[in-house]
């Protein structure tokens, strides 16, 4: 199994910033995954994020807007810029090695 | 499309009754599936899996699911709920590295 941390746990940014999130994995991975889990909704896969590679968004979310890092097997970022009240979420990291395991998630307000 | 329904968005249980929660889903193949747990401001928890072979499935914390491959449907059940399994319970399906996730069901459990 695999345990994955993130920092921040939580944070409240204002409208116009920026705020990059941490994820680290205690073994290391090819693949890791950023979510997004709006308020009382399901979870929504923003990129996947291959060591060594540009990340793959998927539909509705762009590069410029959620920028991630992969500098190695064991570490990831995303960054969340320009925020608005509407990112305001629980962005969680994700590995998979047969099953999915998620980070604790990092809980994002937006004033 | 591969795609996860849960029907139901909210259900009310009592505590020491029994327990199902519907879970549907559309996929060429047979799919991994897989059952998480969220309680009120904590990250996802994995209770149950199936990937192949028996088709009853236990998981964590007394919860089992059953696959059924005529319906599509693993839903999951708990013979005796406790009040603490109150929380949000998301279905999802496994295609190699891809994850989809139901919309969720919040569970009330009332004394």
């Amino acid at each position: 199994s695999a345990v994955i941390s993130q920092k921040p746990s939580r944070d409240i940014c204002q409208r116009g910033t920026s705020l990059t999130i941490q994820c680290q994995v205690d073994s290391q991975v090819t693949m890791m995954f950023w979510y997004r889990q709006q308020p009382g909704q399901s979870l929504t896969l923003i990129a996947t994020a291959n060591q060594g590679s540009e990340a793959t968004y998927e539909s509705g979310f762009v590069i410029d807007k959620f920028p991630i890092s992969r500098p190695n097997l064991t570490f990831s970022t995303l960054t969340v810029s320009n925020m608005s009240p509407e990112d305001s979420s629980i962005y969680l990291c994700s590995v998979v090695d047969y099953e999915q395991y998620f980070g604790p998630g990092t809980r994002l307000t937006v004033t | 499309a591969q795609s996860v329904t849960q029907p139901d968005i909210h259900i009310t249980v009592s505590e020491g009754a029994s327990l199902e929660l519907r879970c549907n889903y559309s996929y060429g193949a047979t799919p991994y599936l897989f059952w998480y747990v969220q309680s009120p401001g904590q990250g996802l928890q994995l209770l149950l899996k199936y990937f192949s072979g028996d088709t009853l499935v236990q998981g964590i914390k007394g919860f089992e699911a059953e696959f059924k491959r005529s319906q599509s449907s693993f839903n999951l059940r708990k013979p005796s709920v406790h009040w603490s399994d109150a929380a949000e319970y998301f279905c999802a399906v496994g295609t190699g590295n891809q994850f989809y996730f139901g919309t969720g069901t919040s569970l009330t459990v009332i004394p």
